[in-house]
């Protein structure tokens, strides 16, 4: 069955730097375009960004600011976020989801990101 | 970017209850809208895509109707396991953003 685990989470102090991973498994993960979204504690959904197959193509929210990257290494069937410049109002839990057409289908359970010093 | 307003924010309902949902964009997205439905602690699951299409294994009490601008997400039936917290999201344009939310409560 299709399982995206992630990983990386944890604190992390303000202007500090963090790699998110997602490992997929259970599909053909070169198939998907793959997303990260992210939910504060309490809040609701916010999509950060999404990457294309190949990785060619990649779309970011605007409030990142430039401070996110995502990436993707398919030989190893994992997703990743590279966050850097970490603010207070980055704490939340963050999510690896298959793309499809824009729509999310399958969701990892969520590594929680805590800014704070 | 596209807004999505979600309303109401919250409803307490019984089982057995018809409900709705409604979402409204705020500029057209034809059918790109999708609805997910999120238990506490957990991911959230994909209910329905494109407006009206039931995702693989939801039951069938679960529908959605809409183009446009405004769409309804209706729950034919409340079950015990159907409350939870629910969301829109537009899948027309980027950024791809989510409606704020309707917690759907036991009365």
């Amino acid at each position: 069955q299709v399982q995206l685990v992630e990983s990386g989470g944890g604190l992390v102090k303000p202007g500090g730097s963090l790699r998110l991973s997602c490992a997929a498994s259970g599909f053909t993960f070169s198939d998907f375009y793959m997303s990260w979204i992210r939910q504060a504690p309490g809040k609701g959904l916010e999509w950060l960004s999404y990457i294309s197959e190949s990785g060619r193509t990649v779309s970011y929210t605007d409030s990142l600011k430039g401070r996110f990257t995502i990436s993707r290494d398919n030989a190893k069937k994992s997703l990743y976020l590279q966050m850097s410049s970490l603010r207070a109002e980055d704490t939340a839990v963050y999510y690896c989801v298959t793309t499809v057409g824009s729509t999310f289908y399958w969701w990892g359970q969520g590594t929680l990101v805590t800014v704070s010093s | 970017d596209i807004q999505m307003t979600q309303s109401p924010s919250s409803l307490s309902a019984s089982v057995g209850d018809r409900v709705t949902i409604t979402c409204r964009a705020s500029e057209t997205i034809t059918n790109y809208l999708n609805w997910y439905q999120q238990k506490p602690g957990k991911a959230p699951k994909l209910l329905i895509y494109a407006a009206s299409n039931l995702q693989r294994g939801v039951p069938s009490r679960f529908s959605g109707s809409g183009s446009g601008t405004d769409f309804t997400l209706t729950i034919g039936g409340l079950q015990p396991e159907d409350f939870a917290t629910y969301y829109c999201q537009q899948s027309y344009s980027t950024p791809l953003t989510f409606g704020g939310g309707t917690k759907v409560e036991i009365k």
